[in-house]
């Protein structure tokens, strides 16, 4: 089955400092990815839509010069958490649909701690 | 606007019961629906799925029904087994995106 490949799966950085978080889809190509963010507690809260290509869409209230997110390839989009404060610390999760399935398929997810 | 709904937040069940998670709806375009499952610090893993022309769907010990008039689906679990306890997402088709509903936390006690 189609497997989405997110890594790292925890970091911790200091204060100020810049992470970036990766997804990639194995065994097939992604025009479309979405990145989450989940709160404990909380349902998954989609940050944005990254496009293979072009500019990322992002939800309202997510600052798009704090989370940047770069699709340059069909199986790799890139969320950099720009410098980080201790209130980005959340679990971010991406997903990418294979095309032709219904389903979307999800990567493992990251935790971020800022400390 | 939040298009799907998930009411009960949490949801308590003896083992060997029956677990039934209820999601609502308001858009009456959805024709597919999908069930995940997300254990803590894990991403979401499907789980079931229907479509509209359907409504029922069963796969082992969880069957999902549909009730399209009513726009709302439930997913029952039975026997509900320990490992089942996770938190249960519904999310509808086509959707531009994958915006969840708020997710029902299961609690399956030994």
């Amino acid at each position: 089955g189609a497997v989405v490949s997110q890594h790292p799966s925890w970091v911790i950085c200091k204060s100020g400092t810049s992470v970036k978080i990766e997804c990639r889809s194995l065994d097939f190509q992604a025009t479309t990815m979405f990145w989450y963010r989940q709160f404990p507690k909380q349902s998954l809260m989609l940050m944005a839509t990254s496009n293979e290509g072009s500019k990322a869409t992002y939800e309202q209230g997510v600052e798009k010069d704090k989370f940047l997110i770069n699709h340059a390839s069909l199986t790799l989009s890139t969320l950099t958490v720009t410098s980080a404060h201790p209130e980005d610390s959340s679990f971010y999760i991406c997903s990418a649909r294979p095309t032709g399935t219904y389903g979307y398929t999800f990567g493992s997810g990251t935790r971020l701690t800022v400390v | 606007d939040q298009q799907v709904k998930q009411n009960s937040p949490s949801l308590s069940v003896q083992e060997g019961r029956i677990s039934i998670l209820n999601c609502d709806y308001t858009n009456s375009m959805f024709d597919y629906f999908l069930w995940y499952k997300k254990y803590p610090a894990e991403g979401p893993t499907f789980l079931i799925s229907i479509s509209s022309i359907k409504d029922k769907n069963e796969d082992g010990r969880f069957t999902v029904f549909l009730n399209k008039s009513a726009k709302h689906l439930s997913l029952h679990i039975v026997p509900s087994q320990p490992g089942d306890s996770a938190v249960y997402f519904c999310a509808p088709l086509p959707n531009n995106d994958m915006r969840f509903g708020a997710g029902t936390r299961l609690t399956v006690k030994p």
